[in-house]
């Protein structure tokens, strides 16, 4: 079974840092393109950012292009999710996501972790 | 960037009933759209990728049909279950988007 635990999230004042972290299990995770996504509590859906299987490319939002950084480590099947210059409007759940297959779709998603950003 | 506008924003229906959601693009994605169904305090869900191909565990009673354009979500025969809110989402050109949602309450 696929599983994608979030962590790292937490209350942080506008201009500070955090490093979310995803940790996946059940799949062969060097194989598959990841995402993050996150979603302002009772608001929609905001893709965020996507890195390659490989780790070579990676693609942002414009809304967090320059602040934001994914990465990932296939020696600890985890996923990154480098954020800096956190602004007031950055704060959602972010949720980690594998894709099905290439570039494809976000299947399955885990629970989130909650950024906060206020001061 | 590609604008998904979905509707309606709301759609009361009574189980049994058959609920047509809608999602319209901005500019041709092909068949690059997906449908995702999110029940409160739960992470999405996966239902239609490529249009029409349901997702693993998916009833049959969801289906999905259009092009270029114009994307519709059909649910046959509601079940309890069905009420959420349903996200499309492209995956033709970066930035990914997805639509506004479309809540499914129960009349």
């Amino acid at each position: 079974e696929v599983q994608l635990l979030e962590s790292g999230g937490g209350l942080v004042q506008p201009g500070g840092s955090l490093r979310l972290s995803c940790a996946a299990s059940g799949f062969i995770f060097s194989n598959y393109v990841m995402s993050w996504v996150r979603q302002v509590p009772g608001k929609g859906l905001e893709w965020v950012s996507t890195i390659s299987d490989s780790g070579f490319s990676a693609y942002y939002a414009d809304s967090v292009k320059g602040r934001f950084t994914i990465s990932r480590d296939s020696s600890k099947n985890s996923v990154y999710l480098q954020l800096n210059s956190l602004r007031v409007e950055d704060t959602a759940l972010y949720y980690c996501a594998k894709h099905n297959t290439g570039w494809g779709w976000f299947d399955p998603w885990g629970q989130g972790t909650l950024v906060t950003v206020s001061s | 960037e590609i604008v998904l506008t979905q509707s309606p924003g709301t759609l009361s229906l009574s189980p049994g009933e058959r609920a047509t959601l809608s999602c319209r693009a901005s500019q041709s994605v092909s068949s690059y759209l997906a449908w995702y169904q999110q029940k409160p305090g739960q992470a999405p869900r996966l239902l239609i990728y490529d249009v029409s191909n349901r997702a693993t565990g998916i009833p049959a009673r969801f289906s999905g049909s259009g092009s270029a354009t114009d994307f519709t979500l059909t649910i046959s025969s509601l079940e309890p279950e069905d009420f959420a809110v349903y996200y499309c989402q492209q995956r033709s050109s970066w930035p990914r988007t997805f639509g506004q949602g479309t809540k499914l309450e129960i009349k």
